[in-house]
């Protein structure tokens, strides 16, 4: 069975950094793409971060390119998102998801970890 | 950058009954990136439709998808209790805005 459990979330104030972690398990994590895609209290989808199988892809969302730095560890089937410098628009649900094909569809995800970022 | 605009916002409509969401993209795109997801409150978002017309494993075959160039459509063609939800497109980055759909 498919599972990504993320960790990682909390409160933190403007300015603060967070480590996001999202722990795979039930198919070849090295095989496939992964992504970060937050949604913020009572709003819609929003794509935060891409990454290919073996790193050599990655790409970020205008919102948070400089801030944000996704990578993952093959050898311990793990994803990571780091966040620095993070301000109130920041706060929301992250979710890690695997992408199902090469056409950017996400087929499983994770429950989501909570990151609210406030004074 | 293509924009995904989703409606109605919410539809309202009663068990039995037949929905047909649209998502219009701002430009012509792909169907092999286009993918519909379910969510529910509290719920992760999950893949329903991919390549704007296959269902997802363990999608029941009342879910379907059509469409192609910048019009996209997911049906569901009698509503269960379960299917109230709110409803997203998405094509390879960009998000639709969802479609709620209430019970009447």
């Amino acid at each position: 069975e498919v599972q990504l459990v993320e960790s990682g979330g909390g409160l933190v104030k403007p300015g603060g950094s967070l480590r996001l972690s999202c722990a795979a398990s039930g198919f070849t994590f090295s095989s496939y793409s992964m992504n970060w895609v937050r949604q913020a209290p009572g709003k819609g989808l929003e794509w935060v971060s891409s990454i290919s199988s073996s790193s050599s892809y990655i790409y970020y969302a205008d919102s948070v390119k400089g801030r944000f730095t996704i990578s993952r560890d093959n050898a311990k089937n793990s994803l990571y998102l780091q966040m620095n410098s993070l301000r109130a628009e920041d706060t929301a649900v992250y979710y890690c998801a695997r992408e199902g094909g090469s056409s950017g569809w996400n087929d499983y995800w994770g429950q989501g970890t909570l990151v609210t970022v406030s004074s | 950058e293509i924009v995904l605009t989703q409606s109605p916002g919410t539809l309202s409509l009663s068990p039995g009954e037949r929905a047909t969401l649209s998502c219009r993209a701002s430009q012509s795109v792909s169907s092999s990136y286009l993918a519909w997801y379910q969510q529910k409150p509290g719920q992760a978002p999950r893949l329903l439709i991919y390549g704007a017309s296959s269902r997802a494993t363990g999608i029941p075959d009342r879910f379907s998808g059509s469409g192609s160039g910048t019009d996209f459509t997911l049906t569901i063609s009698r509503l269960e209790p379960e299917d109230f939800a709110v409803y997203y497109c998405q094509h390879s980055e960009t998000f639709g805005q969802g479609t709620k759909l209430e019970i009447k």
